[in-house]
Order: C-alpha cells, then structure tokens, then sequence
C-alpha cells in the first residue's frame, strides 16, 4: 500500500510560469516531508523540507506548502527555469527514532518537464 | 557536487561472487543508510545506522550485510545475489540528534548493480 503518492508521472509547464506538483499522503505518523530532485544517473539532490507544526516553508524559487487536514502538500517553483526539468520525488518519515535517523518513503514521482 | 560518495559507480558480478559497496562522507552526519531503487520506482530503505549501530533493518534478506566501521564510511556487503536484486543503490547520510526534529538526508549518486 502506497503511503505516499505522487498522482502526476508528468507535467509539462512553459519557462517563467509557476510549476505545482502534489503529494499526498495516508499515514497520519509522518510528521517531516521533503522534496528531493534527481536527473538521470544522479542521486536524488534535498531541495527543501517541512515539518508538521509549519504550513509553509520557502527557499528562493521553491515553496513547499502542507495542509494536514487533508494529508497533502505541494512543491511550488517560481519562475520555472529550463534546468529545472528533472523527476521530483516527495518523501516523508514518521519521527519514530525519536531523533533524526529516520527512513524515508518515497512517492513514485513526477517527470517535470519546463518548455522554452 | 555531492558530498556522499559511493564507490564503484557500476557493479556487475555473478550469482556466486563476494563484492561490497562503499560509501564515504565527511559532514559530521551520525547517521547513515542504505536505499535500493529498481527502475521507474522509488527510492526504498534497507538499512539505517546511527552512531554506528544498526537501528533499521526492513526485512532485507542476509545476502546483504551491512556494515559501519566508523562515522565516515558505510558499507554494503553482497554475497550469492539474485538476479532480481539488479538496481541502483543509493547511500544517505544526515545529523541525528535525540530530541530534535528530523533532517534531510543527502544522497550520494549511487551504485549501478548488475547481477548476472
């Protein structure tokens, strides 16, 4: 069963408009989320995190949003940019070893494809 | 450029072979782990080590045997591999402290796995 999903295999957005993509999740236990990035023949680069006592949390062109309630969240960037094509992974842990050692489940992730 | 490294970048070795692999990083992090990505699928833990001890174990089969001989290095042990064990194996590290909230992992670009 698939704790975090990622309903979008791809998107498709033009250079210089804003890129969405959503994850959501079902296990109530996850209380850090994060977005990661990866090109082919990489391993997946950390873009920016949230934990579950913020809504919201930016870094320079990237926003990540969380809404609790409805066990979703999603990764803003703004303006897209061409190397920002690349397959987005959201991910999360449940805080269970009571410090940071925590695994990780990925969702399947979305192909971002930024047109010029 | 990453700061977890992960040698040999491509692995192939037959069913009978003994081979490891290894991780290595110099970011203080205290805790380590094991991830193993087949393709078009995400990443999927197998092993977390914190302050050099085994903390998670997800039910990974013996033929692969971790180790942590110091804080710096990870390692991988792999002995009498399937065929379907073929995938990219991805090292992360991150700071593990008690009583704090989570960090994000940093992944290296992985070890291509080939089993003949």
């Amino acid at each position: 069963d698939q704790q975090v999903k990622q309903n979008s295999p791809s998107l498709s957005v033009q250079e210089g408009r804003i890129s969405i993509l959503n994850c959501d999740y079902t296990n109530s236990m996850f209380d850090y989320f994060l977005w990661y990035k990866k090109y082919p023949a990489e391993g997946p680069t950390f873009l920016i995190s949230i934990s579950s006592i913020k809504d919201k949390n930016e870094d320079g062109r990237f926003t990540v949003f969380l809404n609790k309630s409805a066990k979703h969240l999603s990764l803003h960037i703004v303006p897209s940019q061409p190397g920002d094509s690349a397959v987005y992974f959201c991910a999360a842990s449940d805080g269970t070893s009571g410090g940071g050692a925590d695994g990780l489940t990925f969702g399947k992730g979305t192909h971002l494809i930024i047109q010029p | 450029d990453t700061e977890v490294t992960q040698t040999p970048k491509h692995l192939v070795m037959g069913m009978t072979n003994k081979k490891s692999l290894k991780c290595e990083q110099h970011m203080g992090h205290r805790a380590m782990y094991w991830y193993k990505q087949k393709a078009k699928k995400p990443p999927e833990l197998m092993f977390v080590y914190s302050y050099e001890k085994l903390s998670i174990n997800e039910s990974v089969p013996s033929r692969f045997s971790p180790e942590c001989p110091n804080s710096s290095l990870l390692n991988l042990h792999l002995h009498a591999l399937q065929p379907e064990d073929s995938a990219l194996y991805l090292c992360a590290s991150s700071q593990d402290e008690t009583g704090e909230w989570s960090q994000p992992q940093h992944f290296g670009d992985g070890t291509r796995l080939s089993i003949l």
